[in-house]
């Protein structure tokens, strides 16, 4: 079964400071691996997204992430954080059916990132 | 486009009464997910479709809950008889075939009381 597993519940960062937020996952075939955000009273947002090819991939917002596959590791990463960044950050895996469509994706826990003026 | 559509976005009812969740994918995406969301459990995938056509239903809590797909552009999640433990937010999501990136709608926020 697949799983994701975010161990940090709340993170504080001081604005301007650099962020990771970690997230390993564990999925039987190739995984496909997202970053969503979340502020409150909104739905989900997607950050980036890794599918294949280049492990370190790019997403809106100034944010990164990179795939290590010896790791199961999918953390993301900011250089310089801004307060607008606070929100829950959602790790995610998922793949495809076999029938073409689209299998479900299973999110982690969430981490809660506050920023600190 | 105008993204995942959800209705209503908030709903309060009486424990025992139905509740019908409602929501209208992206036009072209093919599938179309169920999750609930609570501060105990997190985010839980309820019931997906692929093709109009339930695929998982394993999430499903019990079966006072049902979810439907009568066509390519619409989905119902149905509560009946509702209990104050279903309170939650609930979000549809819809993807493109073959790939799992999801897009969200605002979600439904239900309080059973």
């Amino acid at each position: 079964a697949q799983s994701v597993t975010q161990p940090d519940i709340h993170i504080t960062v001081s604005e301007g400071a650099s962020l990771e937020l970690r997230c390993n996952y564990s999925y039987g075939a190739t995984p496909y691996l997202f970053w969503y955000v979340q502020s409150p009273g909104q739905g989900l947002q997607l950050l980036l997204k890794y599918f294949s090819g280049d492990t370190l991939v790019q997403g809106i917002k100034g944010f990164e992430a990179e795939f290590k596959r010896s790791q199961s590791s999918f953390n993301l990463r900011k250089p310089s954080v801004h307060w607008s960044d606070a929100a829950e950050y959602f790790c995610a895996v998922g793949g495809a059916e076999s029938g073409g469509g689209a299998d479900g994706l299973t999110f982690g826990k969430g981490t809660h990132l506050i920023i600190q003026p | 486009d105008a993204g995942v559509i959800q209705s209503p976005r908030h709903e309060v009812t009486e424990m025992g009464q139905e509740v019908t969740l409602r929501c209208k994918p992206i036009s072209g995406h093919n599938s179309l997910f169920w999750y609930r969301q609570t501060m105990m459990r997190g985010l839980e995938l309820l019931i997906y479709f692929n093709n109009n056509v339930p695929i998982d239903d394993s999430g499903m809590p019990e079966d006072r809950f049902s979810a439907k797909m009568p066509n390519a552009s619409f989905s119902t999640l149905k509560i009946q008889p509702s209990e104050p433990r279903d309170s939650a937010v609930y979000f549809c999501a819809s993807s493109l075939r073959g790939l799992s990136e999801a897009f969200f709608g605002q979600g439904t926020r239900l309080t059973v009381v």
